[in-house]
């Protein structure tokens, strides 16, 4: 069982609303990563986090998206407006050590459809 | 250049025969990297990972190689089992997150 967890596992919205999914890292992690996984099983890259520090975002991420990881709360991606190429699978995973030198776990993910 | 390539696309394979799947990177900085299957509704999970002070790594059927001369490093599964179907990703660092390639759809025929 993925001891990285994300609620909700599945949302859907209409064009044009908030989605918001949360993902509590592994505890001791201070790296989170969320990915966005598309129909085509594609990996984007959205944004990362060391503790509550945005490490590094794509631009997409940072028009579009908001996102944090608050100390002793959930770390939280939210989609401001909802547009139909949102739809996907958003993996959250976390990390002891980062993307260079540490292993990363993803949990079991929040499926996006954008009506 | 931070790409990931991932070949095959799709593999089938007789139960009881080995897989192959490579990848390439660019980075040459890169010195970790993971293999993750994923089957159908669920998450990715790790499965092998080797780091770049090794070339090769075994584990409950599982072989890694890596040639870093080469950039390219590479899944073997031995004594395919149905059980092994599902998508396999290989992944490399990229400057800050890993980059996955874009996966291997194995499926095991009995």
């Amino acid at each position: 069982n993925s001891k990285v967890i994300q609620t909700p596992r599945y949302l859907v919205k209409g064009q044009g609303q908030k989605a918001k999914m949360r993902c509590i890292p592994e505890k001791g992690h201070p790296v989170v990563f969320w990915y966005q996984q598309n129909k085509n099983n594609e990996f984007k890259f959205l944004i990362n986090f060391q503790n509550q520090e945005v490490l590094q975002q794509i631009d997409m991420t940072e028009k579009r998206f908001s996102a944090e990881c608050p100390s002793n709360s959930p770390c939280s991606l939210e989609i401001q407006s909802s547009e139909a190429g949102d739809s996907a699978l958003y993996l959250c995973a976390s990390s002891l050590l980062g993307a260079n030198t540490g292993q990363l776990y993803f949990g079991e993910g929040s499926k996006l459809t954008v009506l | 250049g931070e790409q990931v390539e991932q070949l095959p696309s799709i593999l089938r394979v007789q139960e009881g025969s080995s897989a192959s799947i490579n990848c390439t990177y660019e980075n040459s900085a890169s010195n970790y990297f993971p293999w993750y299957k994923q089957e159908p509704g669920e998450n990715p999970k790790l499965i092998i990972d080797i780091r770049s002070n090794m070339e090769r790594k075994q584990t409950q059927g599982l072989i890694v190689l890596l040639d870093k001369k080469a950039k390219r490093f590479s899944l073997h599964i031995t004594d395919t089992q149905p059980g092994d179907s599902a998508m396999y990703f290989c992944a490399a660092p990229g400057s800050w997150q890993l980059i996955f390639g874009s996966g291997t759809q194995l499926t095991v025929m009995p």
